[in-house]
């Protein structure tokens, strides 16, 4: 079974700040992992996956995570905030193979201040 | 279409009353995926399709809910004898198949049982 921890439901950044999201997974297998973003009132929209190729994925919106499998983690950052960043963010975990559907953390909404 | 339509996107019902909630893939898209979410929380998965069946539907919290998708494209979730507890924002996502795709979710159903 797989499960993921998200540190902190509540981060807040100034503008032009590093942003740094925590995500600790759990797997008995070693896992396929997402992060997603999702904006008031919105569906969930795919920010960057890692599945099993490069450790260091880049994504969307000049986000970018690294895959730590001694750390068991999977942490999102962005050097410099925008304001447009204010949303929630969601890790996910899914086994390679056998098509078992994502699980998802409980998330962590992001505000940035200008 | 261009992305994962869900229908309606507001629904409020008594409750005991019986509610459906649809939702229309991306054209093409084998496997499909319910979740709900939780006021501050993450998405909890409920049941996954891949074509017309339901490969897993062990997140169906009762026999109360029940989803289908006849003709492997649009599929219905429905909620017999809704209780308040139900109130959530249901969404519905969709992927080509295989683990690595992520998923490509819909704006949701928002259900408020009164």
């Amino acid at each position: 079974a797989q499960s993921v921890t998200q540190l902190g439901s509540h981060v807040s950044v100034s503008e032009g700040a590093l942003v740094l999201l925590r995500c600790n997974y759990s797997s008995s297998v070693p896992p396929y992992l997402f992060w997603y973003v999702q904006y008031p009132n919105q569906g969930l929209q795919l920010l960057l996956k890692y599945t099993s190729a490069a450790t260091l994925v880049k994504g969307i919106n000049g986000f970018e995570a690294e895959f730590k499998k001694s750390e068991t983690s999977f942490h999102l950052t962005k050097p410099s905030a925008h304001m447009s960043d204010a949303a929630e963010y969601f890790c996910a975990v899914s086994a390679p193979s056998g098509n078992t559907p994502l699980v998802f953390g409980k998330g962590t909404r992001l505000s940035v201040i200008a | 279409g261009a992305g994962v339509s869900q229908t309606p996107s507001n629904k409020v019902t008594e409750k005991g009353k019986y509610v459906e909630l649809r939702c229309d893939p991306i054209s093409g898209h084998t496997a499909l995926y319910w979740y709900r979410q939780s006021l501050g929380q993450g998405p909890e998965f409920l049941i996954y399709f891949q074509g017309t069946g339901a490969a897993d539907d062990s997140g169906l919290p009762n026999d109360r809910f029940f989803a289908v998708r006849p003709e492997g494209s649009v599929s219905t979730l429905k909620i017999q004898r809704t209780e308040r507890g139900d109130s959530a924002v249901y969404l519905c996502a969709s992927s080509p198949g295989g683990q690595d795709y992520g998923y490509t979710f819909g704006s949701g159903t928002r259900l408020t049982v009164v």
